[in-house]
């Protein structure tokens, strides 16, 4: 296990509801990212991490957001939820700044938009 | 186009062959190459790290053209437990942000 963990694990949304998904990273990894994983695809980086302070984002709009503690865990912030939102959210946990090495990826919270 | 691309396949293959996967990607700053798999359902895990001069990690085989900006995965003596999707990782150059390509599914048939 990677010691990356996620909750929840699954959750139903209707749209235009707001969610809050957390991650709680690696012990010792202060780098938290996020990536939007649809059906089929890759995951997609949403944002970065670091020090909490973000540290780079991918193409996704304003009302994707978060948030990193002084323990380094996270909160991603979905608001006006669409139907494409719907997709597997994966938190990854590194050491240092950017991601040159390993990301430690948890089991992702599974959203499902109706 | 897309900042990796890679085949998505499916590739079914038989026990005990050879498979080989093929990644190209667009950022020709990029520094670091590597080999991500994942599981029906599961998150994404490193499978090895591909550096300049190619490198082995028993039956698997990474190799990277720079000039090309192509990467390539060789499995060997395929198993069953190799069944699962493979995916291109490749550093963003300037974001330094690793980007996943879409993945390439590989079924190992008994």
């Amino acid at each position: 296990e990677t010691g990356v963990t996620q909750s929840p694990t699954h959750l139903i949304k209707t749209r235009g509801q707001q969610v809050t998904l957390r991650c709680s990273s690696q012990s010792g990894h202060n780098t938290v990212s996020w990536y939007q994983q649809a059906l089929g695809q890759g995951p997609q980086f949403i944002f970065q991490y670091y020090r909490e302070e973000e540290n780079g984002r991918g193409n996704f709009p304003p009302r994707f957001s978060g948030l990193q503690f002084p323990n380094y865990s996270s909160e991603l912030n979905v608001n006006a939820l669409e139907l494409d939102d719907s997709a597997l959210y994966l938190c990854a946990s590194s050491l240092g700044y950017g991601q040159s090495g390993e990301l430690f990826f948890g089991e992702g919270s599974r959203l499902t938009v109706l | 186009r897309k900042e990796v691309e890679q085949d998505p396949g499916p590739f079914n293959v038989p026990e005990g062959a050879t498979v080989a996967f093929n990644c190209t990607y667009s950022n020709s700053a990029s520094q670091s190459f590597f080999w991500y798999r994942q599981d029906c359902r599961k998150e994404p895990k490193l499978l090895m790290s591909v550096y300049s001069s190619g490198n082995e990690d028993g039956r698997f085989t990474a190799q990277l053209n720079r000039a090309s900006q192509y990467i390539s995965l060789l499995i060997r003596d395929s198993k069953l437990s190799d069944s699962a999707t493979y995916l291109c990782v490749v550093n963003g150059g300037a974001t330094n942000k690793l980007i996943f390509g879409t993945g390439t599914l590989l079924a190992v048939q008994p």
